[in-house]
């Protein structure tokens, strides 16, 4: 079993669509990242958080350290949305992350 | 710079050669961290620096990858003897601190012909 999670594997949307990607793990850790990264692109850092919930623009992240869980959720989805959205998890110790496999979007018009 | 630089961006080399893949993080960062990403994978770990030394290479597959980050700054990932399995996207990180908010740069993507 991953020590990090995400589910689901794939999914696409219509143009408009709330959009939820969940992200399990099972270490110890200090911070939760989630990371979109285009075809063929770099990678960028959405969010880091280790409690509660953030927001930017139309998109949400929480957490719940109690049960390690997190979850993206994606408000008003656009085509530009697609993208791969991967969930990372910070050592404790390091800092280094723990990546998941990631998850395809596509929003289609 | 304003941003993770990572050169080359491509880089096409034959089996059993030697490769340099160079990272430049952001001024001032001193965690620094090399991944590597497969087709259709996550990224997994290679390394990480703390300054100069490496803290914890715990993620290097075997001797023939080797990495250094003399002034602690530009990091360099050396791959002696490169096979086909090697082949694809080496991803670097840098931080301001270890465990603070991550800067990825755009990756060298490495194929072994």
């Amino acid at each position: 079993k991953n020590e990090v999670e995400q589910s689901p594997q794939n999914l696409t949307a219509q143009e408009g669509e709330f959009i939820t990607i969940n992200c399990s793990y099972s270490v110890g850790i200090s911070a939760l990242h989630w990371l979109q990264q285009h075809p063929g692109g770099g990678i960028v850092s959405l969010f880091m958080l280790s409690s509660g919930k953030k927001k930017h623009g139309r998109l949400i992240a929480t957490i719940n350290i109690q049960e390690k869980h997190s979850s993206l959720h994606i408000t008003a989805s656009h085509p530009r949305d697609s993208a791969v959205y991967i969930c990372a998890v910070g050592s404790s110790n390091t800092g280094k992350l723990i990546f998941g496999q990631g998850t395809t979007l596509q929003v289609k018009p | 710079g304003a941003g993770v630089s990572q050169t080359p961006s491509n880089k096409v080399t034959e089996k059993g050669k030697y490769v340099e893949l160079r990272c430049d993080p952001i001024s001032g960062h001193t965690a620094l961290y090399w991944y590597r990403q497969s087709l259709g994978q996550g990224p997994e770990f290679l390394i990480y620096f703390q300054g100069t030394g490496a803290a914890d290479d715990s993620g290097l597959p075997n001797d023939r990858f080797f990495a250094v980050r003399p002034e602690g700054s530009v990091s360099t990932l050396k791959i002696q003897r490169t096979e086909r399995g090697d082949s694809a996207v080496y991803l670097c990180a840098s931080s301001l601190m270890s465990g603070a908010g991550y800067t990825f740069g755009s990756g060298t993507r490495l194929t072994v012909v």
